[in-house]
């Protein structure tokens, strides 16, 4: 069992359209991270959000908390070939323990 | 960079053999973690470490040991491979922020 759920999965975009990627659990996390990954390399942190409500920018890329801290969305403007890769979900659990999101792959199509 | 270093990068063993991975990181920090990944199911936690000769398990444990005599080398042991263990394994550190996780590149481990 996952304790945190992403979707979609896959996604395939042409360059410049607008996406979501959602990131949902039935546990509250104290905070959340998303990473992006690409092929050969260990996933590298994009952003972490604290707060419930929380929006963070990050040029192109916007990240928000829910209220109740359980889920997080990232959404991508227009977006770039340069976006391509594994977007992962990772909550700070209890314990200092962190656990990820089973991972959307984005492909954005020149 | 946060100085995490993973050998081997790629190994190929048989059924039943041992293996072991090693991370090796040059900032003193306290918590690492070892992972798997396979496709569907993102990154499992395996074991992590809390301190020299402190360690405790992750979700996937089970064929997994770990030691940590060093502050700055996390071992990873495979006591006899299967294949089912055939994956791409991460080693990572825990930010002095305390909130994210900063990874090696991966060592990618085939079990035939």
């Amino acid at each position: 069992t996952q304790l945190l759920e992403q979707s979609p999965q896959f996604l395939s975009i042409q360059e410049g359209e607008n996406l979501t990627v959602y990131c949902n659990s039935s546990s509250v996390f104290s905070s959340l991270q998303w990473y992006r990954q690409e092929p050969g390399e260990g996933p590298v942190l994009l952003v972490t959000v604290v707060t419930g409500g929380e929006v963070k920018k990050l040029k192109r890329l916007t990240f928000q908390f829910g209220d109740a801290r359980k889920d997080s969305s990232l959404h991508i403007t227009a977006a770039q070939p340069g976006d391509t890769g594994l977007y992962l979900c990772a909550g700070d659990y209890p314990g200092n323990q962190f656990y990820f999101g089973t991972g959307t792959s984005l492909t954005v199509i020149p | 960079d946060a100085g995490i270093t993973q050998s081997p990068r790629h190994k190929v063993t048989e059924t039943g053999t041992p293996v072991t991975l090693r991370c090796h990181q040059t900032e003193n920090h306290r918590y690492m973690y070892w992972y798997r990944q396979d496709p569907g199911h993102g990154l499992r936690l395996i074991h992590y470490s809390y301190g020299v000769k402190d360690t405790d398990k992750g979700e996937v444990s089970d064929g997994y040991s770990v030691s940590r005599s060093k502050t700055e080398d996390f071992l990873l042991t495979l006591e006899s491979a299967t294949s089912s263990q055939t994956s791409v394994y991460f080693c990572a550190i825990k930010g002095t922020a305390n909130t994210e996780a900063f990874f090696g590149q991966g060592t990618r481990l085939t079990v035939v």
